[in-house]
């Protein structure tokens, strides 16, 4: 069965470094998305991607965040300047567009982001 | 986004079946009831979803009340890999957004 791979399993960065996560969609689907999960916490959504842009952002995805679709394939999470209360679990998502709201989301394994 | 309530632990024996129960009074015409879970170390899964009739997929079947208002998951037969976090919840076909919002799920422990 098809899956969503994410690179690294675990990223180690210093406060104030920029840091890119990796994802690989599954390879027919449209829709991407990233959520984040802080140690003991809920999964919080962070951002959905569709058609090249940016389709809807959380209060938490702010300038420090950014996404990329660099090619056919990968879409990656940014973090400009990395601060202590980044660190978490980041999950990337994706799903088919067709009949979309009801389309299930098919989540990676994560990176875990510990900032140091 | 429409509010579920679940309890916050539940425990099966492995082999027995288990009924994990959501209650979303709020609910509007419009919102479909979804279920994830998420195994230890892992990204959330999806399980299975419906509207108002029951439905059934080869890992549970989801049992939605006549007035909508609450629904259970039903695992069959559990198994030491069902242990997981269980979460219900509310997308709303109208709402325009593709976000999930997790709550903080039914915790399932399966004892051998």
């Amino acid at each position: 069965e098809p899956e969503v791979t994410q690179t690294p399993s675990h990223q180690v960065t210093q406060m104030g470094q920029e840091v890119i996560l990796r994802c690989v969609p599954i390879s027919n689907h449209l829709y991407f998305y990233w959520y984040r999960q802080i140690l003991g916490q809920k999964v919080e959504f962070l951002v959905s991607f569709y058609n090249n842009e940016i389709s809807e952002k959380s209060e938490i995805f702010d300038d420090q965040f950014s996404v990329e679709r660099p090619d056919g394939s990968n879409f990656t999470l940014k973090i400009r300047s990395t601060k202590l209360e980044d660190s978490a679990m980041y999950f990337c998502a994706s799903s088919e567009e067709l009949q979309g709201i009801n389309q299930p989301q098919h989540f990676g394994d994560g990176t875990r982001l510990s900032i140091l | 986004d429409a509010k579920t309530t679940q309890p916050n632990s539940m425990e099966s024996n492995e082999e027995e079946p288990v009924h994990l129960p959501c209650n979303h009074s709020t609910i509007s015409g419009t919102d479909y009831i979804h279920w994830y879970r998420q195994l230890p170390s892992q990204g959330p899964e999806y399980v299975i979803h419906g509207l108002t009739s029951n439905v059934n997929n080869r890992m549970a079947s989801l049992a939605i009340a006549e007035d909508r208002k609450s629904s259970t998951l039903i695992l069959h037969r559990a198994t030491l890999r069902d242990a997981a976090v269980y979460y219900c919840i509310l997308r709303d076909a109208q709402g325009g957004s593709e976000k999930l919002v997790f709550g903080k799920g039914t915790k399932l422990t399966v004892n051998p």
